[in-house]
């Protein structure tokens, strides 16, 4: 059974206080691993797509890394409007679904 | 491009009674899309695979007879809760695929519904 935890479950930073969200998966053949934002009362909005360990995304101020066991999703100088709640969720091998974690729930101050 | 509109936002019904959600994939054709369940602080649950032509297929532990999908066309998705009752109280969300030739491209989703159950 895919599993996947992400860390922590809340973050509170400064702007412009760099960080790093943390998201470790245990799948069966990794077939690719996403990165959502989520915005309350709103439904995910795509990020990013990993598919190898060693592969980086970037999108302005994030930065999305893979290992083989986990990835992160790394915030650079964040701003307020980076707000949000980062959903990860991963595709195994033979299946077309997301198995997703719970979500760190972001609060950036200015 | 890759829009995923769902409607209603928000619905509010009597326990009893039956609501109906859609879900349309506006500059895509979506063979299969996905109903998703979340409860706050949770991660989204799926519930069911919706496809187009086709029977959907349930998680475990979803009642099929509960909730129930009808993908009749490549743009439109339905999931009906009969007889709510308050548990059934959720944010329900769709999801689609814009890539048909790429079997892990990511999902879309739309706006979701809350769904209170009074």
């Amino acid at each position: 059974e895919d599993q996947v935890t992400q860390s922590p479950e809340a973050l509170r930073l400064q702007e412009g206080e760099s960080s790093s969200l943390n998201c470790s998966y245990t799948v069966s053949g990794l077939r690719g691993l996403f990165w959502y934002r989520q915005d309350p009362g709103k439904g995910p909005e795509f990020l990013f797509t990993l598919y190898s360990a060693g592969e980086e995304k970037e999108k302005e101020r994030l930065k999305a890394t893979l290992t083989k066991k986990e990835s992160f999703l790394h915030i650079t100088a964040p701003k307020p409007e980076d707000s949000a709640t980062y959903l990860c969720a991963v595709q195994s091998s033979g299946y077309s679904t997301l198995t997703f974690g719970k979500g760190t729930m972001l609060l950036v101050s200015p | 491009g890759a829009v995923v509109s769902q409607h209603p936002s928000r619905v509010i019904c009597k326990s009893g009674t039956s609501v109906k959600i859609e879900c349309r994939s506006l500059d895509f054709q979506a063979t299969t899309m996905f109903w998703y369940r979340q409860f706050p602080k949770q991660s989204l649950m799926l519930m069911a695979t919706s496809n187009e032509g086709s029977k959907a297929t349930y998680e475990q532990g979803v009642e099929k007879d509960k909730f129930l999908i009808n993908h009749a066309s490549l743009t439109l998705s339905t999931l009906t809760v009969t007889s709510a009752h308050p548990e059934d109280s959720s944010f329900y969300i769709c999801s689609a695929r814009s890539g048909t030739s790429s079997y892990n491209s990511p999902l879309h989703f739309g706006n979701g519904t809350r769904l209170t159950v009074t």
